[in-house]
C-alpha cells in the first residue's frame, strides 16, 4: 500500500519556467490537497479538492493551479515559476467525512523545489 | 481563514527533560489536531481532539483541548532522543480548509 506518492522529489527551475508536481493516492480518499512548507511559516494551503471534478482555493494559490480528473491523482501546475515559489511541497489526502479538511491527512514524502 | 498561533517556535531540552507545545485561537475550534515532522520527513498524523477539556494521551505524550476549545496542548514526558522534530497544531474552521500553527521544533540533547 503505497499511501500518497509524489514525484519528483527534488527539482530545480529556472524563473519562467512551468512545471507540473505530481500527487496520486491510493486510499480512495476524495479529499486531496496541496501544501508549501517554508522555514517558520508551517504549512500553507495552496488548492484543495472534495471530489474529482472539484478544486477550490486555498491561502495561498497565486501562481498554480490544479486540477482533478480522477480521485487518485490531484497534480500542481506551476504557471511561470518565480524564485519566491521555492519551497517543499506537500500533497495529502483523507476521507471527505465532515469536510476532509478535519480528518486526518495523510502526506507524501514531498517535492524540494528550488526556483533560480 | 482560521488562525492558530503556535508557541514557543523552538525548544532546546536534555534528554529526560519535559516539553510542551502550546496552540492558541482567538476563535472556537470545532476540532484540532497534532503532527509530528521529522527532520526531512513528511508531517505525520498524531491525533484528533474533538470535544471541551478532552484528554488523550498516548505513551509519554499528553494532548489537551481548552475548555472553551480556543487552545490546545501537547505535553511529553522525558523526552527522548526519537522525539526529535517539529509539531504542528492544525485547525479547521471551515470543514474544507485545515490551518496549520508554525510549529514547535524540539531538539533533544543527550
Amino acid at each position: 500500500n503505497a499511501g500518497v506518492t509524489q514525484t519528483p522529489k527534488f527539482q530545480v527551475l529556472k524563473t519562467g519556467q512551468s512545471m507540473t508536481l505530481q500527487c496520486a493516492q491510493d486510499m480512495n480518499h476524495e479529499y486531496m490537497s496541496w501544501y508549501r512548507q517554508d522555514p517558520g511559516m508551517g504549512l500553507r494551503l495552496i488548492h484543495y479538492s472534495v471530489g474529482a471534478g472539484i478544486t477550490d482555493q486555498g491561502e495561498v494559490p497565486n501562481g498554480y493551479n490544479v486540477s482533478r480528473s480522477t480521485t487518485e491523482d490531484f497534480p500542481l501546475r506551476l504557471l511561470s515559476a518565480a524564485p519566491s515559489q521555492t519551497s517543499v511541497y506537500f500533497c495529502a489526502s483523507s476521507s471527505t467525512a465532515g469536510g476532509g479538511g478535519n480528518q486526518p491527512q495523510h502526506f507524501g514524502d514531498g517535492t524540494r523545489l528550488s526556483i533560480l | 481563514g482560521q488562525q492558530v498561533m503556535q508557541i514557543p517556535q523552538y525548544q532546546h531540552v536534555q534528554e529526560g527533560e519535559d516539553f510542551t507545545t502550546y496552540c492558541n485561537s482567538s476563535t472556537t475550534l470545532s476540532n484540532i489536531q497534532w503532527y509530528k515532522q521529522r527532520p526531512g520527513g513528511h508531517p505525520v498524523f498524531l491525533i484528533q481532539l474533538v470535544k471541551s477539556g478532552e484528554v488523550k494521551k498516548q505513551k509519554r505524550l499528553t494532548f489537551q483541548f481548552g475548555e472553551a476549545k480556543k487552545n490546545s496542548s501537547l505535553h511529553i514526558t522525558a523526552t527522548q532522543t526519537t522525539d526529535v522534530g517539529t509539531y504542528f497544531c492544525a485547525a479547521s474552521g471551515s470543514a474544507r480548509q485545515l490551518t496549520f500553527g508554525s510549529g514547535t521544533q524540539l531538539t533533544v540533547l543527550p
